[in-house]
């Protein structure tokens, strides 16, 4: 069966700070992957998608990037953290470009202060 | 520009009566929609869902109608019970992309 793990589950970085979110899909090759960010009052926003290993979109310009170093491992990063960035992050994996049934990781919840 | 939206932030029901969610999008592009649900400190988990070749789909306790004209749909929840307390997002699918509402927070007192 395919699961996703995402770490860590919670995180208090300082203003300035990088950051690495690492999410890792078993079970399944070649899966879609997101990034998605929660922010306090807001729905779920599209922060990265990628169909493939190195192949990475942005939805939204901010100070974050993403990488796929390998075709089960999404990562996302910033190099200073500002506290705007401070929310509920999911990782989700999908086969192909269904949408049916996205599968979401248990999040991160990032505290910049 | 929020081409999915849930204008109800918060819902309180009283347990084994019906709740109502609801959702509006804007984009006709949209073909296809669901409904995650999502409890805290945990990620969303697929409900239910409705292809735009339908108006209604149902599984159970969940029922989503599909007004394609109105661009709206609705989540019924039948009878609600206290652990179907939880954050619901609707979303929507289509130009390759999946877009979540704000989502709205169920209460269902016992």
């Amino acid at each position: 069966s395919q699961t996703i793990h995402q770490w860590p589950a919670t995180l208090v970085q300082p203003v300035g700070s990088p950051l690495s979110l690492e999410c890792t899909v078993e079970g399944t090759s070649n899966p879609n992957l997101y990034w998605y960010r929660q922010a306090a009052g807001r729905g779920l926003q599209l922060l990265f998608y990628s169909i493939g290993i190195g192949q990475i979109s942005s939805e939204v310009p901010q100070n974050l990037s993403a990488s796929r170093p390998q075709d089960r491992q999404f990562i996302l990063s910033s190099k200073k953290l500002l506290l705007s960035d401070s929310g509920f992050y999911l990782c989700a994996w999908s086969v192909d470009s269904s949408f049916y049934g996205y599968t979401f990781g248990s999040g991160t919840r990032l505290t910049v202060v | 520009d929020q081409q999915v939206k849930q204008n109800s932030p918060s819902l309180s029901v009283q347990e084994g009566r019906i709740s109502i969610l609801n959702c509006d999008y804007t984009n006709s592009m949209f073909d296809y929609f669901l409904w995650y649900k999502k409890y805290p400190a945990e990620g969303p988990t697929f409900l239910i869902s409705i292809s735009s070749i339908k108006d209604k789909n149902e599984d159970g306790r969940f029922t989503v109608f599909l007004n394609k004209s109105a661009k709206h749909l609705s989540l019924h929840i039948v009878p609600s019970q206290p652990g179907d307390s939880a954050v619901y997002f609707c979303a929507a699918a289509g130009e390759g992309k999946l877009v979540f509402g704000a989502g709205t927070i169920l209460r269902v007192k016992s």
